[in-house]
């Protein structure tokens, strides 16, 4: 069935070091959205990619769709404590009812 | 502006029981979603409701069921609660219908079910 697979599942950086999580479906997704969850709260809408090869950024946030729209990525460069969370992804089929990915949890020490 | 609400935040059932969870999107949006979401484990989709009619069923059993009223509000419903039922439901509105490409999600706080 439509399944969206999220590496890694945990990630511990030093702070300023830089992060990675990928998404990635089996079937080309119509579009994608990144979320950030902190501990104990909600997730939080980040950003949505729609176009084939799309990247947009955001401050030290850089997001991909890849040229397939099968897969994307977030990166954060120089990681800060507030950074911490965990980031979902969540892929859509024909523009519909959204798939969350397991989410890569991220703990950044000062 | 008030976001999405949630009540109950925090409620303990016991197995065999009902439960109702209530929902108010933010004011103007008409599109309303439900998600499980296990401890560790991303937001499970439930239910799509927009304009009163249900848009989306993930894959969730029939003891689960839901409604949006003509305010937008919306109830989930569960019944004979299990315990693997435990968990943080979600609602999420959105102001535009499903198919436009531009159906961001905003959560609310959520309704965490423990059932014994």
């Amino acid at each position: 069935g439509q399944q969206v697979m999220q590496i890694p599942q945990y990630q511990h950086v030093q702070e300023g070091e830089d992060f990675t999580t990928y998404c990635n479906s089996s079937t080309t997704l119509s579009n994608i959205q990144w979320y950030k969850q902190r501990p104990g709260g909600h997730p939080v809408f980040l950003i949505q990619l729609v176009k084939s090869g799309e990247v947009k950024k955001q401050k030290r946030l850089t997001f991909q769709f890849g040229e397939a729209k099968k897969n994307s990525s977030l990166h954060i460069t120089a990681t800060q404590t507030t950074d911490v969370g965990t980031y979902f992804c969540a892929g859509a089929y024909n523009f519909n009812k959204f798939y969350f990915g397991s989410g890569t949890k991220l703990n950044v020490k000062p | 502006d008030a976001g999405v609400t949630q009540s109950p935040t925090h409620l303990i059932k016991t197995r065999g029981q009902h439960v109702t969870l209530r929902c108010s999107p933010i004011s103007g949006h008409k599109s309303v979603s439900w998600y499980q979401q296990v401890l560790g484990q991303g937001p499970q989709f439930i239910f799509q409701y927009y304009e009163k009619e249900e848009r989306g069923r993930g894959n969730f059993p029939d003891r689960f069921s839901a409604r949006q009223f003509p305010n937008y509000s919306s109830e989930l419903n569960v019944n004979a609660l299990l315990l693997g039922d435990s968990a943080l439901y979600l609602c999420a509105s959105s102001g535009l219908p499903t198919g436009t490409g531009a159906n961001v999600l905003t959560f609310g706080a959520g309704s965490r079910l423990t059932v014994l």
